[in-house]
Formats: C-alpha cells, sequence, structure tokens
C-alpha cells in the first residue's frame, strides 16, 4: 500500500496564506481522490475538502484543495488566515476501493 | 439532522476484545446513499482508518487489522458495531464512527461521531 507524507507543522501570520502539502509515495496523487480533514484539540474531524477541490457546504472558500502531478502531492491552502483556522490538517485517500490512508497530520499555528 | 454516537466500555483488559457500538439518530443506516466506518486516533497521535460497512453487511477491513477485527450492523436498531480482539496497549485510542457517501469515488467520511476513548490496560 502507499503512505501520504506531510509536514509535522506550519505556522504563519493572520492574513497570510499557507499551503500544506501531502505528498503520495507510490502509485499516481492523481489516480484516486485526496481529502482534507481539519481537527481543532479535543473536537472530532471535520471535511474542509473533498475529492481533491471540493468544499462541502459551509467551509468558507478560503480554503481550497489542489492536486500537483509533477510532485505527486496534493495541497490544502488557506488564504486570508484566521486564528479560528488554528488546527491539525490530515490529508487522506484511498486505493481505489473504500480502503483509506491518511496522512501523519500537520498542525497549523495562527500566530 | 443525523448524528452518530459511540458507546462502549473505556477500559479493556490486555488480550480481551474491545467492543463498541456506533447509534445513527435521525436518519436510517439503512440509506443506499452511504457507507459508514470506524477511524482510530492514538493519543498525541494521527487518524487510522480501521474498517468500513455497507448496510447490506459487507466490509472491508485495513489489512494491518484485519485478522483482529469485525464491524456488523444491525439495521433494526440503526446501529453497527466494532469488535477489536486480542487488544494491546497500542490499541489504546479515540475510536470515531464516522459515515461515507456513497456516490462518487472519494471514499471520504463527511460525517463524524463525537469519539470515545478506549484504554487497554489491567
Amino acid at each position: 500500500n502507499f503512505m501520504l507524507t506531510q509536514p509535522h507543522s506550519v505556522s504563519e501570520s493572520p492574513g497570510k496564506t499557507i499551503t500544506i502539502s501531502c505528498t503520495r509515495s507510490s502509485g499516481s496523487i492523481a489516480s484516486n481522490y485526496v481529502q482534507w480533514y481539519q481537527q481543532r484539540p479535543g473536537s472530532s474531524p471535520t471535511t474542509v475538502i473533498y475529492e481533491d477541490n471540493q468544499r462541502p457546504s459551509g467551509v468558507p472558500d478560503r480554503f481550497s484543495g489542489s492536486i500537483d502531478s509533477s510532485s505527486n502531492s496534493a495541497s490544502l491552502t488557506i488564504s486570508g488566515l484566521k486564528t479560528e483556522d488554528e488546527a491539525d490538517y490530515y490529508c487522506h485517500s484511498n486505493d481505489g476501493s473504500i480502503h483509506g490512508v491518511f496522512g501523519g497530520g500537520t498542525k497549523l499555528t495562527v500566530l | 439532522q443525523l448524528q452518530l454516537q459511540e458507546s462502549g466500555p473505556g477500559l479493556v483488559k490486555p488480550s480481551e476484545t474491545l467492543s463498541l457500538t456506533c447509534t445513527v439518530s435521525g436518519g436510517s443506516i439503512s440509506s443506499s446513499r452511504y457507507y459508514w466506518g470506524w477511524v482510530r486516533q492514538p493519543p498525541g497521535q494521527g487518524l487510522d482508518w480501521i474498517g468500513s460497512m455497507y448496510y447490506s453487511g459487507r466490509t472491508f477491513y485495513n489489512p494491518s487489522l484485519k485478522s483482529r477485527v469485525t464491524i456488523s450492523v444491525d439495521t433494526s436498531k440503526d446501529h453497527f458495531s466494532l469488535k477489536l480482539n486480542s487488544v494491546t496497549a497500542a490499541d489504546t485510542a479515540v475510536y470515531y464512527c464516522a459515515r461515507l457517501p456513497a456516490a462518487g469515488t472519494g471514499w471520504y467520511f463527511d460525517l463524524w461521531g463525537r469519539g470515545t476513548l478506549v484504554t487497554v490496560s489491567s
């Protein structure tokens, strides 16, 4: 099976833009959809991006997702950072079936 | 609005079986539009997919846990269950149940329960 690798942590100032990467170890990143989940401390995860670049209703358009086949990675971009965006973010994909794989998570600090 | 709620013992002894139930309220587990699954998160660590199922009873398991895991459904009670046998301290985690839309091929989790902490200790 494959692995998804994320940076352990990132930080940026309020109002700025940040991008979190998720690199697939084997197989094409474009062959299966990528999702992104936000998990605030003490809370359950919530979906911020599904199927590469789709936003669930209620998720602000400051959140966007993309795929880069050249680097075999997916990215979550958050613009106009707010302190409420401070959370752990996990990428997630699958092997072409329902078998899921999560990235290790990235801690976003907004300072 | 549909909600998911995990329930079960918070403490399990090593070598015994962990048993959890996820109750679906505000909707039916028998909807053809969704699959249902379990995800766990050891303290301070990341998310780990355990397995998923359809209301028909068809199941899918993480290969790393497959030999120890059983997921089953009781459509009459709108709940599904997780059993993990021969547990060790490494199975200590917050266990989440979640819903997966069947449409498309994203197989993503669009709704999560609040999670329940299960500690494996004698």
